[in-house]
């Protein structure tokens, strides 16, 4: 059972566009929704994250949507750029009750092309 | 190191060989975590410890991997008797506390000819 579902699984978008990507959770425990970039040949890196207690979050040209009646958060990127091009993970956690901000649950990832 | 080194960085080993991954965490991290990356997917969580015990290993795929972290900081994946479908990119990451931020290492290729 896939308890976080991520699409799409692979986006194109032209430079200085914005790149919007879904991620849909079952486990109404979740408390923690962070967003990893990851490059060819390295590890995620943490992008950005949020708390289901607010709504959104931005940082810079980052911006996460949270819904917690649907289940579903998004990752905006505006003013795309070329260096952005990477694969970007949605994950989630519980926090409450002992739980970790590293013992995540991935979507199965986008893959995210900014052409020039 | 500034950040969480993983070694070797590639690993190729015959079926039914035993391997050693290991992870060195960011100094003063007392989190760690080990995950598991097939290609085109998401990393796969697999254990994590919290200082020198493991907190939840529910991840881990059956009773050929084993994990230690006996100082509470370096740690060893250990997988007996490989094979072909234990190839993947093993991925270490650390926090500072289990609410801190992870970092993850680059990872170790492991692949089982």
């Amino acid at each position: 059972q896939q308890q976080v579902k991520q699409s799409p699984q692979s986006l194109i978008v032209q430079k200085g566009g914005i790149s919007i990507i879904n991620c849909a959770y079952e486990n109404t425990a979740f408390d923690y929704f962070p967003w990893y970039q990851q490059f060819p040949g390295k590890g995620p890196a943490l992008l950005i994250a949020i708390r289901p207690d607010v709504s959104e979050k931005k940082e810079g040209r980052f911006t996460i949507s949270f819904n917690k009646s649907a289940k579903q958060f998004s990752l905006h990127i505006m003013d795309s750029q070329p260096g952005d091009s990477a694969t970007y993970f949605c994950a989630a956690s519980v926090l409450g009750s002992g739980g970790s901000q590293g013992n995540l649950i991935f979507g199965k990832g986008t893959k995210l092309s900014v052409k020039p | 190191g500034a950040g969480v080194s993983q070694t070797p960085s590639n690993k190729v080993t015959e079926k039914g060989k035993y391997v050693e991954l290991r992870c060195d965490p960011i100094s003063g991290h007392t989190a760690l975590y080990w995950y598991r990356q097939s290609l085109g997917q998401g990393p796969e969580f697999l254990i994590y410890f919290q200082g020198t015990g493991a907190a939840d290993d529910s991840g881990l795929p059956n009773d050929r991997f084993f994990a230690v972290r006996p100082e509470g900081s370096v740690s060893t994946l250990k997988i007996q008797r490989t094979e072909r479908g234990d190839s993947a990119v093993y991925l270490c990451a650390s926090s500072f506390g289990v609410s801190g931020e992870a970092f993850f290492g680059q990872g170790t290729r492991l692949t089982v000819v």
